[in-house]
C-alpha cells in the first residue's frame, strides 16, 4: 500500500469548515484512499473512501486530485465532538486486506 | 455494516500473568485482525485472525506471546502472554468483508503493575 503524509495537527473553530489535507505521491491506479478517525478512547470509526471522484456523504465530503497524489477531507460544519486523530489510509480494496495506519493529524475543534 | 464488541473493555494485570481478549462480530466477515496501539502512538497491526487455521503474524509479533483463535466467522481471540509492562496497550480488533470498510471495537485498554 502506498505511503501517505499528514500534518501531525490542525486547528479549526466551531462551525467552520474543517480541511484536511493528505499526500499519497506513490499511489497506484487500483488503490483507494480512505479516510478513518479516532476519538479519544474509542477505536477507529470509518468516515468515507474514493477512487478519482469526489465523494460526499453525511459526514464529510473527499476531494481527490486530478493526478490521485493527494486529497482533502472536508468536514462542512466542524463540532467539539468532531475533535479527534484523522488517518489517511490508501488501501487496494480488491482484497479485504488489513489497513496500515500512519501517524494522522490530530483535529482540535476550538469553541 | 457491523457491530464489534470486544470483552474486557479494561483490564489491570499483574506482570507475568496471561489475558485473553474475547471479538465478537455481529455478521460474518471475512476478515479479522487485532491491533496493538501503544500510548499516544498510531496502530500496528499484530496479526490477521484465520478461520480454522494458524494467524498470521506481522514482524515483531509471535504467536507463543500473542496466541489467536478464529474458530467461526464471528469470533476471535486475542491472549497477551506472560504480561510485562511494556504490554500496557489498547488492544483492538477489526473486521472487514470484502472490498468494504473495516469495521473496529472499542478496544481494550490494559494496564500491566
Amino acid at each position: 500500500d502506498a505511503k501517505t503524509t499528514q500534518p501531525p495537527s490542525m486547528d479549526c473553530a466551531e462551525g467552520r469548515a474543517a480541511n484536511l489535507p493528505c499526500n499519497h505521491s506513490t499511489i497506484s491506479g487500483n488503490e483507494y484512499v480512505y479516510w478513518y478517525r479516532q476519538i479519544h478512547s474509542q477505536g477507529p470509526q470509518y468516515i468515507i473512501h474514493g477512487l478519482k471522484n469526489n465523494e460526499t456523504n453525511e459526514m464529510a465530503s473527499l476531494i481527490i486530485t486530478e493526478d490521485r497524489k493527494s486529497s482533502t477531507l472536508i468536514l462542512p460544519h466542524a463540532t467539539l465532538r468532531d475533535t479527534a486523530v484523522y488517518y489517511c489510509i490508501v488501501r487496494d480494496s480488491g482484497s479485504a486486506r488489513q489497513l496500515t495506519f500512519g501517524s494522522g493529524t490530530q483535529l482540535t475543534v476550538l469553541p | 455494516s457491523a457491530v464489534i464488541s470486544q470483552k474486557p473493555s479494561r483490564d489491570i494485570c499483574q506482570r507475568g500473568t496471561s489475558l485473553t481478549i474475547q471479538c465478537q462480530v455481529d455478521s460474518q466477515v471475512t476478515m479479522m485482525f487485532w491491533y496493538r496501539q501503544q500510548p499516544g502512538q498510531s496502530l500496528t497491526l499484530i496479526a490477521t485472525a484465520n478461520q480454522g487455521s494458524e494467524a498470521t503474524y506481522e514482524s515483531g509479533f509471535v504467536i507463543d506471546k500473542f496466541p489467536i483463535s478464529r474458530p467461526n466467522l464471528t469470533f476471535s481471540t486475542l491472549t497477551v502472554s506472560n504480561m510485562s509492562p511494556e504490554d500496557s496497550s489498547i488492544y483492538l480488533c477489526s473486521a472487514t468483508l470484502w472490498e468494504t470498510e473495516a469495521f473496529f471495537g472499542q478496544g481494550t485498554r490494559l494496564t500491566v503493575v
